[in-house]
């Protein structure tokens, strides 16, 4: 089955630090991969995304690149605003070979980060 | 836009009393919802998926008795914890989305998400 593995936070960073936050996964077919973002009080929102191997995603100074051959997601970001503290969830949407997907996200367990003045 | 509401934000309730949580698109219809729940620490679990009109497809081992999900119109729809008890404690989050999503669809379509609800079950 579809599996979501995210290196384990909490993560804690001063300002304008860089960030990494570690994805792989495991799947059948042809997957799409996810990074969704939950602030404080609110609903995850989708930060970026990846449909296919090698592209890259970003959103907001946050990158991440689809590696087939790792089987990695990894977020990462040059330099940290306080702002940006938040759990962050990495997922994947199993798509069939035509390219068809069924709407079910499998998430990772979710990454605490905590950006520090 | 494509704003989901959850209500309510919080509740506690006895063991054996069943709770209602509605989640709500407020500027979009949602032809199909997603129902999640969520331990401490741990990713979010689809327990079921429902399309408007229709009855809810359940994931492997959640018990339709006990979640009854409605979906009666384009916006709204209720995840009803029947005989609550205390391992039913949990964050529960919906999401939702515009187009079909138990058929086949073109491409991803975007799930938007609700705030989460948290139970607690004394």
């Amino acid at each position: 089955g579809n599996s979501v593995t995210q290196m384990e936070g909490p993560v804690t960073l001063s300002e304008e630090a860089f960030l990494t936050i570690n994805c792989t996964y495991t799947a059948t077919g042809y997957p799409s991969l996810f990074w969704y973002v939950q602030y404080p009080g609110e609903g995850l929102q989708l930060l970026l995304k990846a449909t296919k191997a090698d592209d890259k995603g970003s959103n907001k100074g946050f990158e991440a690149t689809y590696r087939k051959e790792t089987t990695s997601f990894h977020l990462e970001k040059g330099s940290v605003q306080v702002s940006d503290s938040a759990v962050y969830f990495c997922a994947l949407l199993s798509m069939n070979a035509g390219g068809t997907s069924y709407g079910k996200l499998t998430f990772g367990q979710g990454t605490i980060l905590t950006v520090h003045p | 836009g494509a704003v989901v509401s959850q209500h309510p934000s919080w509740v506690i309730c006895k063991s054996g009393t069943s709770v209602k949580i509605e989640c709500r698109s407020l500027d979009f219809q949602a032809t199909t919802m997603f129902w999640y729940r969520q331990f401490p620490k741990q990713s979010l679990m689809l327990m079921a998926t429902s399309n408007e009109g229709s009855k809810a497809t359940y994931e492997q081992g959640v018990e339709k008795d006990k979640f009854l999900i409605n979906h009666a119109s384009l916006t709204l729809s209720t995840l009803t914890v029947t005989s609550a008890h205390p391992e039913d404690s949990s964050f529960y989050i919906c999401s939702a989305t515009n187009v079909p999503g138990l058929a086949a669809s073109s491409s991803y379509n975007e799930q938007f998400f609700g705030p989460g609800t948290r139970l607690t079950v004394l």
